[in-house]
C-alpha cells in the first residue's frame, strides 16, 4: 500500500458498543490526525497526534479516545457508541506538524449508530 | 471565534471559468489550503497559500490576501469531472485546519 488504509470501510453499529476504527499509513508521517464529516458542516477534528506517543484533543473529543504506539497506527476508539456519532470518519496524516505539504486522508468510515 | 465562509453551492458550464471564494477569521494564519473531494471519496490536497498572491497549477490557480482575509480558487477550461465539493481550510497559530463546509461545484455540459 501507498498512503492511507481505513477498516472498516462502513459499519452499522448498537448504540452503547463499543467500536475501534482502525488508520494505517506508510509513509512515515509524523502527524496523524482523526476527523469526522457530517453533511452541511466543515470536517471536525477529534483527536490528533504530532508523533509516536503522543496524542491530542481536538474540537470535538467527547466519546473518542485514541492512542499513537507507533508511526504507522492511529486507532480511534468510541467506548459507547451513541447515535450522534453517526458519521463519516476520516483518518489523515502529513509529514510535519505544519502540513505544509498538504494531509493525506484515507478513503474513511461510514458509521452509522442505531 | 473562528469561521470559514464558502458558498454552500455554484453551477458552472463545462469550458467556462468558476472562481470559488472563501473568508476567514481565525486565532492567527499560518496558511490557507485548498481540497477537492468527489462524492463518497476522501478530501484531496489542490493547493497552499501562505503569502499574498496567485499561485497557479494547471487549470487550478489559488489566491490570497491575508488583509482582508480572503481567498479564491479558479477553475479554468472546466470538465465535467470537476464537479465536486472544494474545501477551504486555513492553519491557525496552534497550527491545527479550521475547515470550511465546503462549496458543490456543479458542472453542466
Amino acid at each position: 500500500i501507498a498512503g492511507i488504509t481505513q477498516a472498516p470501510t462502513s459499519q452499522i453499529l448498537a448504540a452503547g458498543r463499543r467500536m475501534t476504527l482502525r488508520c494505517t499509513q506508510d509513509m512515515r508521517h509524523n502527524a496523524m490526525y482523526w476527523y469526522r464529516q457530517d453533511l452541511g458542516l466543515g470536517l471536525r477534528l477529534i483527536h490528533y497526534s504530532n508523533t509516536a506517543g503522543t496524542t491530542g484533543k481536538g474540537e470535538v473529543p467527547d466519546g473518542y479516545s485514541v492512542s499513537r504506539a507507533n508511526t504507522d497506527d492511529f486507532p480511534l476508539t468510541l467506548a459507547s457508541a451513541v447515535p450522534s456519532q453517526t458519521s463519516v470518519y476520516f483518518c489523515a496524516s502529513s509529514d510535519s506538524e505544519t502540513g505544509q505539504q498538504g494531509y493525506t486522508f484515507g478513503s474513511g468510515t461510514r458509521l452509522t449508530v442505531v | 471565534g473562528q469561521n470559514i465562509d464558502q458558498p454552500t453551492e455554484m453551477t458552472a458550464t463545462e469550458g467556462a471559468i468558476v472562481q470559488i471564494n472563501c473568508t476567514y477569521q481565525t486565532s492567527g494564519f499560518n496558511g490557507l489550503f485548498w481540497y477537492q473531494q468527489h462524492a463518497g471519496e476522501a478530501p484531496t490536497f489542490l493547493s497552499y497559500n501562505v503569502l499574498d498572491g496567485l499561485e497557479e497549477k494547471g487549470r487550478f490557480s489559488s489566491f490570497l490576501s491575508r488583509s482582508k482575509g480572503y481567498s479564491y480558487l479558479l477553475l479554468k477550461e472546466l470538465q465535467m469531472k470537476d464537479s465536486a465539493s472544494y474545501l477551504c481550510a486555513v492553519m491557525d497559530s496552534n497550527y491545527q485546519l479550521i475547515w470550511g463546509a465546503g462549496t458543490k461545484l456543479i458542472i453542466k455540459p
